[in-house]
């Protein structure tokens, strides 16, 4: 069965600090992967998608993120985080054939101390 | 103009009323979605539809019901709120590799 865990419900961080965010997934074929970012009383917005390629993907807001196939994950990383950057944080799979629907992780919420 | 958008974005109504949620898109995408999003339970999917002639029940569907009029619409129904519906509802369109470009939600609150 499809699923992904991101084991961590809520990090603080110190603006400037380094950021990265779980997600492991759980997938019968070759996944789509992506991050998303829910700002307060917002809908979700695409950071990034690994589709296939380089494992190593760049994507908005200069958030990254690693493809590790050997360890089922995909984590998101920034390497100096902005006051801006405090939001919810969702990861997603999918199918590389397109058949199937986006499963969604539980979501982690990141909050910024100046 | 925004690509995905839903109306209203606020609803607040009783147990029992009968409730319509629109969702409509310009991004030309066959494919369309409703989910919910609950604190701390991520985004569950509750309909899809694949093309205008397709529709799926998602994981959470009891208590709703969807209809796609074009390939720009897609609505969602709640026939019989109940207050565990309460909750945000967005509509989704994605490509044929499911990135997915999201509606700003619509806040339900049944009383």
């Amino acid at each position: 069965a499809q699923s992904v865990t991101q084991p961590d419900i809520h990090i603080t961080v110190s603006e400037g600090a380094s950021l990265e965010l779980r997600c492991n997934y759980s997938y019968g074929a070759t996944p789509y992967l992506f991050w998303y970012v829910q700002s307060p009383g917002q809908g979700l917005q695409l950071l990034l998608k690994y589709f296939s390629g380089d494992t190593l993907v760049q994507g908005i807001k200069g958030f990254e993120a690693e493809f590790k196939r050997s360890q089922s994950s995909f984590n998101l990383r920034k390497p100096s985080v902005h006051w801006s950057d405090a939001a919810e944080y969702f990861c997603a799979v999918g199918s590389s054939t397109g058949a199937n629907n986006l499963f969604f992780g539980t979501g982690t919420r990141l909050t910024v101390i100046p | 103009d925004a690509d995905v958008t839903q109306t209203p974005r606020n609803r607040i109504t009783k147990t029992g009323k009968r409730i319509m949620l629109e969702c409509s898109q310009t991004k030309g995408h066959d494919r369309m979605y409703w989910y919910r999003q609950d604190p701390g339970l991520g985004l569950r999917l509750i309909y899809y539809s694949f093309d205008v002639k397709d529709i799926n029940k998602g994981e959470i569907s009891d208590g709703y019901s969807v209809s796609r009029q074009a390939q720009a619409k897609f609505s969602l129904s709640l026939e019989s709120a109940i207050p565990n519906q309460t909750a945000l509802y967005f509509c989704a369109t994605s490509t044929f590799r499911n990135e997915q470009f999201f509606g700003p939600g619509t806040r339900l609150t049944v009383l």
